[in-house]
């Protein structure tokens, strides 16, 4: 099985500033790697699949990059309604496996 | 609208039983694999199992195989989970997810609300 391995556990950002999350992969997975964002309370929601690609309605204010085992994930300019858990996941091995995730909280 | 509905879920004792439905609407359920996931309480997520669009093909993590079994019947749009032989470490939040592509890979395009199943005496 896959180990995906996010960093840092917790980032403390203001409003307008960049978030960087880092995901690691145990293993290379290529470019099937996802990210998801969730709110508490809610189910998690698409935010990048192949590494880099949009999902449909997500601001450009996200972005993806990477590929083999190192992966990022770019929030440019905070919004409120950023604050969250992101999740990456990478889909090229059965079972796709989840990092551990990490909080973004209001510094 | 596009949206998965799961349902079936509450507080069950060890060893007991439990089947989680899920309803599909707002797209052509049999074109699309589907998958449960969950999330025990405060942890992160975990994929549970997954299964074709035709049902022909299903796939178990370890931790549930022999115990739960996926299922479709794309007359209904629905999706199931039969879960035998719960334990403690099965409480979690499942959530049914629609796969983005078969072709393209495994990831999750729409999530559903989620159902509570609690395994406790």
């Amino acid at each position: 099985e896959i180990v995906m391995t996010q960093s840092p556990a917790t980032l403390s950002v203001s409003p307008g500033e960049r978030a960087t999350v880092s995901c690691r992969a145990s293993q290379s997975v290529s470019s099937n790697l996802a990210w998801y964002q969730q709110k508490p309370g809610q189910a998690p929601r698409l935010l990048i699949y192949g590494a880099s690609t949009r999902a449909t309605g997500i601001p450009a204010r996200f972005s993806g990059s990477g590929s083999g085992t190192e992966f990022t994930l770019t929030i440019s300019s905070l919004q409120s309604e950023d604050f969250a858990v992101y999740y990456c996941q990478q889909y090229n091995n059965w079972p796709g496996t989840f990092g551990q995730g990490t909080k973004v909280e209001i510094k | 609208e596009v949206q998965l509905l799961e349902s079936g879920g509450g507080l069950v004792q060890p060893g007991g039983s439990l089947r989680l439905s899920c309803a599909a609407s707002g797209f052509t359920f049999s074109s699309y694999a589907m998958s449960w996931v969950r999330q025990a309480p405060g942890k992160g997520l975990e994929w549970v199992s997954a299964i074709s669009g035709s049902g022909g093909s299903t796939y178990y993590a370890d931790s549930v195989k022999g115990r739960f079994t996926i299922s479709r019947d794309n007359s209904k749009n629905t999706l199931y989970l039969q879960m035998n032989s719960l334990r403690a470490e099965d409480t979690a939040v499942y959530y049914c997810a629609k796969v983005g592509s078969e072709t393209l890979g495994w990831y999750f395009d729409l999530w559903g609300r989620g159902t509570l199943v609690t395994v406790s005496s």
